[in-house]
């Protein structure tokens, strides 16, 4: 089974702050790279899906970079409001069509 | 519009009954997928089914089983509960996976005890 690991676990950060955090994937056969955003008592939404090496994309004060070849992805939340906490998760498909998550970091933004 | 619906939201279950938690979804996706969530262990995946008539296992299957109704439902019975499965259940659904990403349930508290 392949391992998609998130760093750090947990974040606080004063509004405000901006912040980024990582997602580590297997740079092998790599098919796309999968960001959501997990607010607490919701459902997990789609942020980004990121297919090519070098891709970054962005929504809001949100964006995501990718690199394929080192197998990782940087999430980046610019000055970062309450509303922005919430739990990042990412996920990579397996070689079986299988959607691998991460476990997730967890913002908190304090006022 | 209501994307991928899910019930129950909360049910309470002793050891050994069965139940089955229902997934619809409204957005004509070809693929839905049953995940759990345990504290620590992230969305780990259950079953999933790439299309109307197959299902196939996934990480996760002891203790399940799954029923693609048709190309709206993806049901998730759970034929004898046990503690172990006390969770958070996710169902999700999608056109594109890597396009579109996936659209998920609001999920299920289940409770065993």
């Amino acid at each position: 089974i392949l391992n998609v690991e998130q760093s750090p676990q947990s974040l606080h950060v004063q509004e405000g702050d901006s912040t980024n955090f990582t997602c580590s994937f297997p740079s092998s056969n790599f098919y796309a790279l999968h960001w959501y955003r997990w607010e607490t008592a919701k459902s997990p939404e789609a942020l980004f899906v990121m297919t090519l090496n070098g891709d970054e994309k962005k929504k809001g004060r949100i964006s995501a970079t990718l690199n394929t070849k080192e197998g990782y992805s940087y999430l980046y939340i610019k000055g970062s409001q309450p509303e922005d906490s919430a739990t990042y998760l990412c996920a990579f498909p397996d070689n079986t069509d299988k959607l691998i998550f991460g476990t997730g970091t967890r913002l908190q933004v304090f006022p | 519009n209501a994307g991928v619906t899910q019930t129950p939201k909360f049910q309470v279950l002793k050891t050994g009954q069965s139940m089955t938690l229902q997934c619809a979804q409204d957005m004509n996706h070809n693929s839905m997928y049953w995940y759990r969530q345990d504290p620590g262990m992230g969305l780990r995946l259950i079953y999933y089914s790439a299309s109307e008539g197959t299902t196939d296992k996934g990480e996760v299957p002891n203790g399940y089983n799954v029923s693609r109704l048709n190309k709206r439902e993806f049901s998730l019975r759970l034929e004898s509960a046990a503690p172990s499965q006390t969770s958070v259940y996710f169902c999700a659904s999608t056109l594109d996976r890597d396009v579109g990403g996936y659209t998920f349930g609001s999920g299920t508290r289940l409770t065993v005890v």
